[in-house]
């Protein structure tokens, strides 16, 4: 799997739109971009994933560049419980789940 | 209805002994996976069962012993445990191939002290 590059944190105020950047230069043509997220003490959680094309869900958008070699998860009204670790990944889909989880975002919502 | 569920929540035990996590699925996956976080929350894939057959075992200790009595469980035994063994247990599970992604759904996590 291609591995990715995620800033270690961000801060976001409460009600406006979070951000978060994820470099996959090394993509390949099958894979998946997949996000989840982890809060404190809790298993992590899916997101949204997508191959080629942006995609929307009740909980976030993504938005994957024409080269593919890089994505954007937006959380477009940040609330408190938002706080939480992104982890943002590449996978085929064919791929067993031998993914990595890297470093992943800490992102932290401020009232 | 919990769609991946693992028990118990919590383990505290000592050195040396025999310990069992217990995963299972309701969500008609056929595979399911065991993960493990250490105290740096760095989330490595250990296991990979897809219906009932061992397709990942990433260099994990042989003291680790995953158990598939059917598709919809995957338990873990882990012998003579030590120290560097206390970690929070993910089990998760997946379909292997689907025409959308697989997505996999993690469980709640089973945080395991060895003392």
């Amino acid at each position: 799997d291609a591995k990715t590059t995620q800033p270690p944190s961000m801060d976001c105020a409460e009600g406006r739109a979070a951000n978060l950047p994820c470099n996959h230069s090394t993509i390949s043509g099958n894979e998946y971009v997949y996000w989840y997220r982890q809060i404190h003490s809790q298993g992590p959680q899916y997101i949204i994933h997508g191959l080629k094309n942006n995609e929307t869900n009740e909980m976030a958008s993504l938005i994957i560049t024409e080269d593919r070699k890089s994505s954007t998860l937006i959380l477009p009204h940040a609330t408190l419980r938002d706080t939480a670790v992104y982890y943002c990944i590449v996978r085929e889909n064919t791929n067993a789940g031998k993914s990595t989880f890297g470093d992943g975002t800490t992102l932290t919502v401020k009232p | 209805d919990t769609a991946v569920s693992q028990t118990p929540k919590y383990l505290v035990t000592q050195m040396g002994n025999d310990k069992s996590i217990k995963c299972e699925q309701n969500l008609g996956h056929d595979t399911m996976y065991w993960y493990k976080q250490d105290s740096k929350k760095f989330l490595k894939i250990m296991f990979s069962y897809n219906n009932k057959e061992l397709i990942i075992n990433e260099t994990v200790p042989n003291r680790f012993s995953p158990k598939s009595p059917d598709k919809a469980h995957l338990n873990l035994h882990i012998n003579s445990l030590e120290l560097g063994d206390s970690a929070v247990y993910f089990c998760a599970s997946s379909h292997l191939v689907h025409p959308s992604g697989n997505t996999i759904y993690f469980g709640e996590g089973s945080w395991l002290t060895v003392v």
